[in-house]
């Protein structure tokens, strides 16, 4: 259980694009979710925190404008990348946390395959 | 502000052989640690979860033990296989926080 689907797995597209992903939590519902962005070779840093029914919260020094975030129901949210430009280019992840009716801290995140986008 | 190191940033080893992968964090108030894998250019695959209370998780040739009074946690890889190779990454969840923090990643190479 706990599968996480992320799609698509890669993008290809032309600069000043604007560029969906979407993670979805499969078999379960989660209230957050979180998109991370990774660069070659390194960890993965977290840019964004989306609750359901809610603005996201952004990490700082992440543009809200250009990395839109929608957390529309229990299990999609959608990352879009707007007018996307080379620099853009990188992994991106997401990740779910399960609703449980527990205390929370306890629950690991789910995490999708990734997303790699190339802008050309 | 939590920060996860990992070392070594890189690692190989001979097939068979046993290796510990290291991580220390500076905020020892957490809920949980885990260890992931992830291989090039994929997602990331949970290894491990240990919660703040306990001391070690254990999963087949996988051991990973917390000491969180110290800030510390390593994964033990027994008899290592090129299977195994891969970037090890933890992360840690902070108190009062959903948010994961993670390290710096560990490549490993195992040799066959």
């Amino acid at each position: 259980g706990a599968v996480v689907s992320q799609h698509p797995s890669r993008v290809i597209c032309k600069s000043g694009t604007s560029v969906k992903i979407e993670c979805r939590s499969l078999d379960f519902q989660a209230t957050t979710m979180f998109w991370y962005r990774q660069f070659p070779k390194k960890s993965l840093m977290l840019m964004a925190t989306s609750n359901e029914g809610s603005k996201a919260t952004y990490e700082q020094g992440v543009e809200k404008d250009k990395f839109l975030i929608n957390h529309a129901s229990l299990t999609l949210s959608t990352l879009t990348v707007t007018s996307a430009h080379p620099e853009d280019s990188s992994f991106y992840i997401c990740s779910a946390l399960r609703i449980t009716g527990q205390g929370g801290g306890n629950q690991p995140q789910h995490f999708g395959d990734g997303t790699r986008l190339s802008i050309l | 502000k939590q920060e996860v190191t990992q070392i070594p940033a890189a690692l190989s080893v001979p097939e068979g052989e046993n290796l510990v992968l290291n991580c220390s964090f500076t905020d020892s108030a957490i809920y949980n640690l885990q260890w992931f894998r992830q291989d090039p250019g994929k997602g990331l695959t949970s290894l491990l979860l240990i919660q703040s209370s306990q001391r070690e998780q254990t999963s087949g040739r996988l051991n990973a033990s917390l000491d969180k009074s110290s800030g510390r946690s390593t994964l033990y890889i027994a008899a290592s296989q090129p299977g195994d190779s891969a970037t090890y990454l933890c992360a840690v969840r902070s108190f009062g926080n959903e948010k994961l923090t993670f390290g710096t990643g560990t490549r490993l190479t195992i040799i066959p």
